[in-house]
């Protein structure tokens, strides 16, 4: 059965920490790995990563895959409230193109 | 446990035909409910969401028309369908936004 697995679910940390997401999948005839933002009703787009070891950046986010291990990474550096959010990950297939969500983590950043 | 379906997972419509995409929830009570497009492999277009019975919010005019006849089902329409309605759509849940929203398995739809 296909899955995607988010860890973890959820995250307290203190404005300016950096925090890991992590993403790990079993799923057949992957194509590309994305990451989404959710904040209010609708995720909002961050990172496709479709090839292993090349790192995706912007500002203070950056991801990478490992197709070998078969999971992905999200850092957030210099955290900030703005940050807290639930953060998706998603893969998508080849073929009927299907997208197969994580539960996703929820990131909450004091001040 | 709460569980999202969606039904079919692939159609394939001539164009000027009609569309109804199905999305159930079970095990929970008055979720909202969310119709999704995905576009081109990166973002989600968000094109309905729904509150409650008969309460439905439109993102994205278009033509497309969305409607929850029963507290967990919520359903994607169009009278006519257009080569632009091709895509994956998604649908979704929750309790209160903006928590974690879940997703369901996704239909696949071609327009020829």
């Amino acid at each position: 059965e296909d899955k995607v697995v988010q860890s973890p679910l959820s995250l307290v940390v203190h404005e300016g920490d950096t925090v890991t997401l992590n993403c790990s999948y079993e799923v057949t005839n992957f194509r590309s790995l994305l990451w989404y933002k959710q904040e209010k009703k609708a995720p909002t787009f961050l990172f496709m990563l479709t090839s292993s070891g090349i790192e995706k950046k912007s500002g203070r986010l950056s991801s990478i895959l490992d197709k070998k291990e078969l999971f992905s990474i999200l850092n957030i550096t210099a955290t900030q409230t703005g940050d807290s959010a639930v953060y998706l990950c998603a893969v998508e297939q080849y073929g009927q193109g299907n997208l197969i969500f994580g539960k996703g983590t929820k990131l909450s950043v004091k001040p | 446990s709460q569980t999202i379906h969606q039904w079919p997972a692939t159609l394939v419509q001539p164009v000027g035909s009609p569309l109804s995409l199905e999305c159930t929830v079970e095990g929970t009570s008055n979720p909202n409910l969310y119709w999704y497009r995905q576009a081109a492999g990166r973002g989600l277009q968000l094109l309905f969401y729904s509150v409650g019975i008969g309460q439905i919010s439109s993102e994205v005019p278009q033509n497309l028309s969305a409607s929850r006849p029963q507290d967990r089902q919520f359903i994607l329409s169009s009278k006519k369908l257009l080569l632009s309605d091709s895509g994956f759509y998604l649908c979704a849940w929750n309790l209160q936004g903006p928590d974690t929203q879940y997703f369901g398995p996704g239909t696949r739809l071609t327009v020829l």
